[in-house]
């Protein structure tokens, strides 16, 4: 089964300034991959997916990301970071494609004036 | 269009017990799955039902079980509570089509084990 490292477990950042959280994943073969928020003691929230076509990915609250086959990694970016976006995120694939979905430890992003 | 709804949000359990987990998914999705969130090991898949069939299953051990009425409402239950199973428990549902293009999740029944 493909499984996902996210790189970062704590994400530091001012308010403002671009940030970038990093996934990647085990293995070339087709893939769905997804990003996923949960704010605290809530549900997740889908920011974004990837299933084919366009490798730039473009979700929902001004976040993108890119997927690059070749280098098996789905990094998450977004260019000015609010104290909103403070949260906890999460990579996922679905292996295989169109079942269940294996998830990174998720990565901590703090947002600071 | 109501979201994923599950039931109840908080519940305090006594080794040895067991418990029910409710999920109620969005209108017209048939495909219910469970994951179990803890700090220590994050989230991870405990099964998946689509139309009253359990589809996939995650490495979980057999005191945990869940089934899925004709209304797609699904229902999740472990047996023989132990403390490690203090968790958040998260159902997402997935439009139709079968496949898991896209997962909607609830808010999660946080379970305290003591």
């Amino acid at each position: 089964a493909q499984s996902v490292t996210q790189l970062d477990s704590q994400v530091p950042v001012f308010e403002e300034a671009p940030v970038e959280l990093r996934c990647n994943y085990s293995s070339s073969v087709s893939v769905y991959l997804f990003w996923y928020v949960q704010y605290p003691n809530q549900g997740l929230q889908l920011l974004l997916k990837y299933l084919s076509g366009s490798t730039l990915v473009k979700g929902i609250n001004g976040f993108e990301a890119e997927f690059n086959k070749s280098q098996t990694s789905f990094h998450l970016r977004k260019p000015s970071v609010h104290i909103s976006d403070t949260a906890e995120y999460f990579c996922a694939v679905s292996d295989p494609p169109g079942y269940a979905l294996n998830f990174g430890k998720g990565t901590s992003l703090l947002v600071t004036p | 269009k109501a979201g994923v709804t599950q039931t109840p949000r908080y519940l305090i359990k006594t080794r040895g017990q067991q418990v029910t987990l409710s999920c109620s998914p969005i209108s017209g999705h048939r495909s219910v799955s469970w994951y179990q969130q803890t700090p220590g090991q994050g989230l991870q898949f405990l099964f998946e039902y689509f139309s009253e069939t359990q589809r996939n299953k995650g490495n979980f051990p057999g005191r945990f079980s869940g089934r899925q009425f004709s209304n797609s409402r699904s229902e999740m239950n472990v047996s023989t509570l132990e403390l490690g199973d203090s968790a958040l428990y998260l159902c997402a549902s997935s439009p139709p089509g079968g496949e898991y293009t896209e997962a909607f999740f609830g808010q999660g029944t946080r379970l305290t084990v003591v």
